[in-house]
């Protein structure tokens, strides 16, 4: 397997724009994370899914961000409309299960910079 | 104060070295703890997890936590140039779900 495979690797936009971030994880996980790694505040997980189901949604900042999984194989997180403090690493991970000991494969992230 | 707290670094040794990274954290509800290591431009891995207090010895990797103190630990023996990355300490209140505090990280440098 390739492993997770995230795109784009880079990102640069204007504020104002609409960006979409792209995830496809391990085949046969059923758990996909969304995290945001910034200096400030570290490593950060935004939503995770089990089985293509949101389950905890509590640390997308606002209503700009949403993410969907349609199917088991592709998710994506989008930005609407895009703001300079939203210029961070994202990371998609996924995992077979979850827990502390579970070991969660990340993507490349995507390096996002709104100007 | 920061839920999870590390030196950010950079922490700079020889090779060969014994590398200590720490963590200190202020929840004391915290009882599973990791370590991730992260290469440049790279997602995170996860190198070590240990539940609760105690030591747990993967190679040459030493993880320890010390609950009372609320202090994790990370050693590194002969540490080689590979070894180079962002180490990061992760906890969790309980195995459900993966909403870990992060620490945000220690940069190392072994050098050759």
């Amino acid at each position: 397997d390739a492993g997770v495979i995230q795109s784009p690797r880079h990102e640069v936009t204007e504020m104002g724009q609409e960006v979409t971030l792209r995830c496809k994880p391990i085949s046969g996980h059923d758990y996909l994370f969304w995290y945001r790694q910034t200096m400030m505040r570290g490593l950060e997980l935004l939503i995770y899914f089990n089985n293509n189901v949101p389950i905890d949604d509590s640390g997308m900042p606002e209503d700009r961000f949403s993410a969907k999984m349609p199917n088991a194989s592709f998710s994506t997180l989008k930005i609407q409309p895009s703001e300079p403090r939203d210029s961070a690493v994202y990371f998609c991970a996924s995992s077979l299960r979850q827990g502390a000991g579970e070991k969660l494969f990340f993507g490349s992230g995507t390096q996002l910079s709104v100007l | 104060q920061k839920e999870v707290e590390q030196d950010p670094g950079p922490l700079s040794v020889p090779e060969g070295a014994i590398v200590s990274l720490n963590c200190t954290y202020s929840n004391s509800a915290f009882q599973y703890f990791m370590w991730y290591r992260q290469y440049s431009r790279k997602g995170p891995e996860l190198l070590m997890y240990t539940y609760s207090s105690g030591n747990k010895e993967d190679g040459r990797f030493t993880a320890q936590v010390d609950k009372s103190s609320k202090y994790i630990s990370l050693f590194i023996r002969d540490s080689q140039p590979s070894d180079s990355a962002t180490y990061l300490c992760a906890m969790s209140r309980d195995n459900y779900g993966q909403n870990f505090v992060f620490g945000p990280g220690t940069r190392l440098s072994v050098l050759p």
